[in-house]
């Protein structure tokens, strides 16, 4: 069974206070790996797609990166607007089925 | 640029009662998706459509039933609703070609059953 945990489940930042969303994962066949973002009262927004380990992707202050058995997202003198659940999706299988990690609650204070 | 818009954003309903939520994407997507969110849990798949005509079972399909009317909609039915379906749910699609597109997904419809 295809498996993803997410860490910290919630995390507090001060601006401009740099940290690292962990996700680590169980999945046959695996493809890639989404990250989402959620923010309140909304559905998840696409950020990224990592494809191989080794391969990073950027935007604004966040970085993506992907080894064989975990995903890092990096956040790099947050704001506050950077507040939102954050959330990883591993995909495998010829069908493309996502099993999502719980998230990781972040708040950035300004 | 509507991209996945689901109706209705809210609803209350009473334990028995029957309803269907409506999901509509205009991106031309061949597949579309029905999750629910609960407090504590991730995302959970309860059916998906790879194309107009075709729908398979996800995680947690007991309970629902899912129509794919054509290829903009797809809508999931809660014929006998129960206390244990109120959740947060979401649709989703993603366009096949090229392979490892994302899947976008609408603002959700909040329904809580009494």
């Amino acid at each position: 069974e295809d498996q993803v945990t997410q860490s910290p489940e919630a995390l507090r930042l001060q601006e401009g206070e740099s940290s690292s969303l962990n996700c680590s994962y169980t999945v046959s066949g695996l493809r890639g790996l989404f990250w989402y973002r959620q923010d309140p009262g909304k559905g998840p927004e696409f950020l990224f797609t990592l494809y191989s380990a080794g391969e990073e992707k950027e935007k604004e202050r966040l970085k993506a990166t992907l080894t064989k058995k975990e995903s890092f997202l990096h956040i790099t003198a947050p704001k506050p607007e950077d507040s939102a659940t954050y959330l990883c999706a591993p995909y495998g299988g010829s069908n493309y089925k996502l099993t999502f990690g719980k998230g990781t609650l972040l708040t950035v204070n300004p | 640029n509507a991209g996945v818009t689901q109706t209705p954003k809210f609803q209350v309903l009473k334990t028995g009662q029957s309803m269907t939520l409506q999901c509509a994407q205009d991106m031309n997507h061949n597949s579309m998706y029905w999750y629910r969110q609960d407090p504590g849990m991730g995302l959970r798949l309860i059916y998906y459509s790879a194309s107009e005509g075709t729908t398979d079972k996800g995680e947690v399909p007991n309970g629902y039933n899912v129509s794919r009317l054509n290829k903009r909609e797809f809508s999931l039915r809660l014929e006998s609703a129960a206390p244990s379906q109120t959740s947060v749910y979401f649709c989703a699609s993603r366009k096949d070609n090229p392979s490892n597109q994302p899947q976008h997904f609408g603002d959700g419809t909040r329904l809580s059953i009494l």
